[in-house]
């Protein structure tokens, strides 16, 4: 079974500053697909940023950006310029691709503070 | 285009109560998902369906049950409500899982059981 981790349950950050959030998964699978997903205090879950694993190239989205390593089954977010609207729950979140019907796994999610 | 709701949004439950969680979706989509998101646990896979009529367990289906008569709505029993069951519950759907599309996730219900 695939599962995820999320190390960092909290972190904080001062506004305008960078920070990165780690998310380091397992699996057997080599087609996949990995997403970001932030939770405000809303509870919406809005998707942040997706990478295919045959994609060499990190995915980037505005501020938003993932450092992939594959061998290493490593995902990391980076938030660059950081505002008080990203403060949030972050979710690392896996899919395999072949038969992948079966959902999403999650981790456990980092809480994201922003220090104004 | 309202995306995916679910109903209610609040709800307290007595102990043995049973009770149903609505989810309907207007994108035409297949896959339908149910999860509940306890804290410190992320978001965990109760059942899940890939199209009308079908349904799945996913992780932690014990004391659920699910149905999907209509493409378009999902229902999450509960069928003598426990406290172990107080959880945010969250309801998902995605077109296809080969695109590599997120899923579109409703606003959640509250379910708290006394």
């Amino acid at each position: 079974a695939q599962t995820v981790t999320q190390s960092q349950p909290e972190m904080s950050v001062q506004e305008a500053e960078t920070v990165t959030l780690s998310c380091t998964y397992d699996t057997s699978e080599s087609d996949y697909y990995l997403f970001w997903y932030k939770q405000p205090p809303s509870r919406q879950m809005i998707l942040v940023i997706r990478q295919e694993a045959y994609k060499q190239q990190n995915a980037t989205e505005n501020r938003f950006s993932v450092n992939f390593q594959k061998a290493a089954k490593s995902f990391s977010l980076k938030i660059s310029d950081s505002q008080l609207g990203d403060a949030a729950m972050y979710f690392c979140a896996y899919r395999r691709n072949s038969g992948g019907a079966d959902g999403l796994t999650f981790g456990k999610g980092t809480h994201l503070i922003i220090q104004p | 285009n309202a995306g995916v709701t679910q109903t209610p949004k609040f709800r307290v439950l007595k102990t043995g109560q049973s009770m149903t969680l609505l989810c309907a979706q207007d994108m035409n989509h297949e896959y339908m998902y149910w999860y509940r998101q306890d804290p410190g646990m992320g978001l965990r896979l109760i059942h899940y369906s890939v199209g009308e009529g079908t349904t799945a367990k996913g992780e932690v289906p014990d004391g659920y049950n699910v149905s999907r008569l209509k493409k378009q709505n999902f229902l999450l029993g509960l069928e003598s409500a426990a406290p172990s069951q107080t959880s945010v519950y969250f309801c998902a759907s995605s077109y296809s899982f080969i695109t590599g599309d997120g899923y579109t996730f409703g606003s959640g219900t509250r379910l708290t059981v006394v």
